[in-house]
Formats: C-alpha cells, structure tokens, sequence
C-alpha cells in the first residue's frame, strides 16, 4: 500500500482565497482524522470521520472550516475564505482501529 | 486533550539507548499508552504501543510501570536517524479513535 496520500504538498495563496486540502486513505481503513500543525499550537485535530461520517468536529476552528467525505477513498478539508493565520501544516491520517497512519502533509502558506 | 508529561529535550550519543520518559499518571484501566514520532515535519510515523505488560518491536521496547502511571520508551541503539521529536499518547480504545498530542519530547542523537 503506498500509505496515506496527500496533496498538493505545498500551497501558497492569498488571502481571501478557497483552498482545498485533500486527502487518500489508506484502503480498508474505517477511520480519517484531520490535522493541523504550528509552531505555537503544535499538532491539532481539527475533525475525524468513521465510515465517511463526521464523528466530531470541535476542533475545527471555525466557520471557515470544512470538511467532507463522499466516500471511503477521499476527503477534503476547506478553507473558504483563507486568512494569513491559517499557515500550517494540514495531515491527514488514516487507522483502521489501533494504531494510525498519517500521510506527508500540506504545508499552506497564505499570503 | 494531553493526558501525558514529557521532558521537553533530551539528548544520546549515537550508539547508545535512548531512554525517553513519560508520565501519565491519572491514567484509566482501558486506556493505551502510545508513542509515536516525528522527524522534521514530516507526518507522525507510529512506533508502539501497550497497555500493561512490556512490548518490543523492530523499532524499540516500551516498559510499563506496574502502577501505569509512567512509561519508557527504549531506543536500544540510537541512531543519527532517530533524532525526532517523540510523543507519548494516551487513548482510550472504545471513546473513539482520535489521538491527541502533547508537546512531546525532542530528541537529538549526538554523533
């Protein structure tokens, strides 16, 4: 299996901007989680879904925000508008019970 | 949330174990203790995990205190390459899936 596959790596936009992140799981696996990475906060879950559905969403930060997953082999996470605050490294992670899988990353700059 | 307290830093010669500590003192009976790591952002990679007894893997040995309320993570032999940033997670098996981190441990293996 080539693990959980992330794209684009890199991203630069404006402000004001749509982005979207997205992400494959690993095939098989029943859980996805999205997180976010910065220095001041370290690493975040923003949302989880189990079986396509979002499980809980607290940790997504706002409005901004979204997520879905129309299917067990792809999810998006979206930002919409995109503020310079939202610089970050986006993981995607994937597990199928014990442990969890988690891909290279997007690292989006918003400038 | 973080359940767990890690030292902030550590440093190993090359060659020799690596012992990083954990406390996770209000630990409950259904609760994991994880490590996992990260080497220069890039995604978490999974290391071990145990409940009670003692576990070792191709990659290192996890030693639980009789009590539960702290662990060790063992490198036997570090290597350059295992210069990381290290975390100890704690997690529930049947609250959900979702790991959360803490700050971890960021260890430089020193030639």
């Amino acid at each position: 299996d080539a693990g959980v596959i992330q794209s684009p790596r890199h991203e630069v936009t404006e402000m004001g901007q749509e982005v979207t992140l997205r992400c494959k799981p690993i095939s098989g696996h029943d859980y996805l989680f999205w997180y976010r990475q910065t220095m001041m906060r370290g690493l975040e879950l923003l949302i989880y879904f189990n079986n396509n559905v979002p499980i809980d969403d607290s940790g997504m930060p706002e409005d901004r925000f979204s997520a879905k997953m129309p299917n067990a082999s792809f999810s998006t996470l979206k930002i919409q508008p995109s503020e310079p605050r939202d610089s970050a490294v986006y993981f995607c992670a994937s597990s199928s019970g014990r442990k969890a899988f988690f891909g290279q990353g997007t690292r989006l700059t918003v400038v | 949330d973080a359940k767990t307290t890690q030292p902030p830093s550590m440093d190993c010669a090359e060659g020799r174990a690596a012992n990083l500590p954990c406390n996770h003192s209000t630990i409950s009976g259904n609760e994991y203790v994880y490590w996992y790591r990260q080497i220069h952002s890039q995604g978490p990679q999974y290391i071990i995990h145990g409940l009670k007894n003692n576990e070792t893997n191709e990659m290192a040995s996890l030693i639980i205190t009789e009590d539960r309320k702290s662990s060790t993570l063992i490198l036997p032999h570090a290597t350059l390459r295992d210069t990381a940033v290290y975390y100890c997670i704690v997690r529930a098996s049947n609250t959900g899936n979702q790991f959360y981190f803490g700050t971890g441990t960021s260890l430089t293996v020193i030639p």
